[in-house]
């Protein structure tokens, strides 16, 4: 059972370029959410989603787009990658069963130049 | 709004020292969960506790201990005899029932204990 795997671990970008973050799931949970955490300022909601086929806007959306095609993937795309996008970002899933517990993939870290 | 607060940013102790890291919440619902995670310098996020509203009793695990206090909005964590690989960031994270969405966690900004030999 791997968890949640996030890849990749680490990537410059240069402004104005675009890519998509990768995440995936193997314990079956139906609820995932990508975070971006800047120094100093804990966890921000960006995107989750309930279900395959469905995504909804967290705190900090702007930016940023997510899919769910599959239960175990969701992948976060970033187009036109600016300075102010430069964070780590992580990925995220729970199901009722574990009362909302949320476990963490390891994280990317995204430098926008 | 849910709002989680963790007043202290930084601490720093001396090894086998007790500590102890605050956390106050805000809710305006009756059922809400409460966790907190660790940020090894590593970075990964690591769960450690869950507890629900309805469940005031305090928990030991080994050298941790948390103390939940609805009367004063708090979900306090301590470490007895702390070690250096104790060392990391410390998030609380609230989760409420409103409305349905008590499955999107707040997080507090997180303290940084430093455990020194």
């Amino acid at each position: 059972n791997a968890g949640v795997t996030q890849t990749p671990k680490f990537r410059i970008l240069k402004i104005g370029q675009s890519m998509t973050l990768q995440c995936t799931q193997d314990m079956n949970h139906n609820y995932m959410y990508w975070y971006r955490q800047d120094p100093g300022m804990g966890l921000k909601l960006i995107y989750y989603s309930v279900g395959a086929g469905i995504t909804d806007k967290g705190e900090v959306p702007n930016g940023y787009n997510v899919s769910r095609s599959t239960t175990e993937d969701f992948p976060l795309r970033l187009e036109l990658a600016a300075p102010s996008q430069t964070s780590v970002y992580f990925c995220a899933s729970s199901y009722l069963g574990a009362e909302w517990t949320q476990y963490f993939g390891p994280g990317t870290r995204l430098l926008v130049l | 709004a849910q709002k989680v607060t963790q007043a202290q940013t930084e601490i720093s102790v001396v090894e086998k020292e007790d500590v102890t890291l605050d956390c106050v919440y805000e809710t305006r619902d009756t059922t809400y969960y409460l966790f907190w995670y660790k940020q090894p310098p590593s970075g990964e996020l690591v769960f450690l506790i869950r507890r629900n509203s309805f469940d005031e009793q305090n928990e030991i695990s080994g050298r941790y201990s948390w103390n939940f206090q609805k009367s004063t909005s708090s979900f306090n964590f301590t470490i007895t005899a702390s070690q250096v690989v104790d060392s990391a960031v410390y998030f609380c994270a609230l989760s409420e029932a409103r409305g349905g969405s008590n499955y999107k966690l707040t997080f507090g900004k997180g303290t940084l204990l430093t455990v020194n030999p």
